[in-house]
């Protein structure tokens, strides 16, 4: 069984930073393209960013350019979030996702999400 | 960026009825990569649907999905009381990958 479990997840003020994690079981991890989509109360989905299976290559939403940085170990079957500068539209419970590739495919399996909070 | 709109927002229905849920892109979704989720309070979005029409493992016949170009649909050809949730669209064909606003189907 697929499992993707996400962690890290808190409460921050603006402009502070925070480190998601997701741990992946039950699959061969270092095959797949991997993402972390985030939802904000109440509100629809958003992809946030995406890493190919060998990190080559790394997409980026424009919202979170230059502040999010995305990253995997394989050794670990885990995806890593760092989060910089954070405002308070960061707020939104972040899921990690898999894919086949990193763009160009469904989200075929989901975590249960993390919630992350900025406010002061 | 493509911009997905779904309609109708809400939809109320009675368990057993027929549900059509739309999509339409404001441009051409690329090689049909267009795909389905639900999405149940409290719950992880789940995948139901991919390619436009390929349905996910183990998502029930009575999930379909058809169209192409800039126009997609989600039928649920006899509603089940489980199926009560909301429901989003998600074109993965140009980057960024976007979804729409989602549509809500509730019992009446």
């Amino acid at each position: 069984e697929v499992q993707l479990v996400e962690s890290g997840g808190g409460l921050v003020k603006p402009g502070g930073s925070l480190g998601l994690s997701c741990v992946a079981s039950g699959f061969t991890f270092s095959n797949y393209g991997m993402s972390w989509v985030r939802q904000a109360p109440g509100e629809g989905l958003e992809w946030v960013s995406s890493i190919t299976y060998n990190s080559r290559y790394i997409y980026y939403a424009d919202s979170v350019k230059g502040r999010f940085t995305i990253s995997r170990d394989n050794t670990k079957n885990s995806i890593y979030l760092q989060m910089n500068s954070l405002r308070a539209e960061d707020t939104a419970v972040y899921y990690c996702v898999r894919s086949d590739t990193a763009q160009r495919a469904p989200f075929d399996s989901w975590g249960q999400g993390t919630l992350v909070a900025v406010s002061s | 960026e493509s911009v997905l709109t779904q309609s109708p927002g809400i939809l109320s229905l009675s368990p057993g009825e027929r549900a059509t849920l739309s999509c339409t892109a404001s441009r051409s979704v690329s090689s049909g990569y267009l795909a389905w989720y639900q999405q149940k309070p409290g719950q992880a979005p789940r995948l139901l649907i991919y390619g436009a029409s390929s349905r996910a493992t183990d998502i029930p016949d009575r999930f379909s999905g058809s169209g192409s170009g800039t126009d997609f649909t989600l039928t649920i050809s006899r509603l089940d009381p489980e199926d009560f949730a909301v429901y989003y669209c998600h074109q993965y064909g140009t980057s960024p990958g976007t979804f729409g606003q989602g549509t809500k189907v509730e019992i009446k």
